[in-house]
């Protein structure tokens, strides 16, 4: 089974409507991220988890909220979706102390 | 911000050749880190690198992190087709208090039969 997974793993939604991306791990680490991934680009942090009470928001957390359930949990939430949101949303976990962050297989979002 | 410029954007290669791209950054890092993304996935972590000069290979694959910590260059042996995908690099300054990864926007590596 793979460590981190992400659900779902494709996504289609209209303008206006409230999604949830989940994310789970099995491997035990206490810091979890979100970030968003656009063609040609490189991965932007949107939001990130250092425990289950600790949320800090990252480079481009306008439009997006997250909810760490628990350590091995972290969602990620459209409250109201719009269509540059259109992406590519990935999951990391990384361990305390450590620098190395690993990822899930994304969710695709589209948002028309 | 901290800004990683990544070159090339994109290659074009002869299986069986080498291949190196490289990373360069507006400030210092302390952790390098070279991910592949294969299409359809998230990005898998290849190699990790720690201290200026430091050297590290994972079988075809050697980067190393530069003396002046603000490059990193990744370089793959004898190309072969499974090679393709985007290769990502990644800076983070833990000195600085944050955790966080800078990330190259990618190098795309075609590998032609």
């Amino acid at each position: 089974d793979a460590d981190v997974t992400q659900t779902p793993r494709n996504r289609i939604t209209k303008t206006g409507k409230r999604i949830m991306l989940e994310c789970s791990q099995t491997k035990g680490h206490d810091r979890m991220y979100w970030y968003r991934q656009d063609p040609g680009l490189g991965l932007q942090l949107i939001y990130y988890s250092f425990d289950v009470k600790d949320i800090n928001k990252g480079e481009i957390s306008d439009g997006y909220s997250v909810s760490r359930q628990a350590q091995a949990k972290f969602s990620l939430s459209l409250e109201s979706a719009i269509p540059n949101q259109t992406a590519l949303y990935f999951c990391a976990t990384s361990d305390l102390g450590a620098n190395e962050q690993f990822f899930g297989p994304g969710t695709r979002l589209t948002v028309l | 911000g901290q800004q990683l410029n990544q070159s090339p954007q994109s290659m074009f290669i002869q299986e069986g050749e080498d291949v190196s791209m490289n990373c360069t950054s507006s400030s210092i890092f302390n952790t390098w880190l070279w991910y592949k993304q294969d299409p359809g996935e998230g990005p898998v972590l290849l190699i990790a690198l720690y201290k200026a000069g430091e050297l590290t290979s994972n079988g075809r694959l050697t980067a190393q992190f530069g003396i002046t910590r603000k490059d990193s260059f990744l370089n793959i042996s004898a190309s072969i087709p499974s090679d393709v995908g985007i290769y990502f690099c990644a800076g983070q300054n833990s000195g600085a208090g944050s955790y966080q990864l800078t990330f190259g926007k990618g190098t795309k590596l075609s590998v032609i039969p």
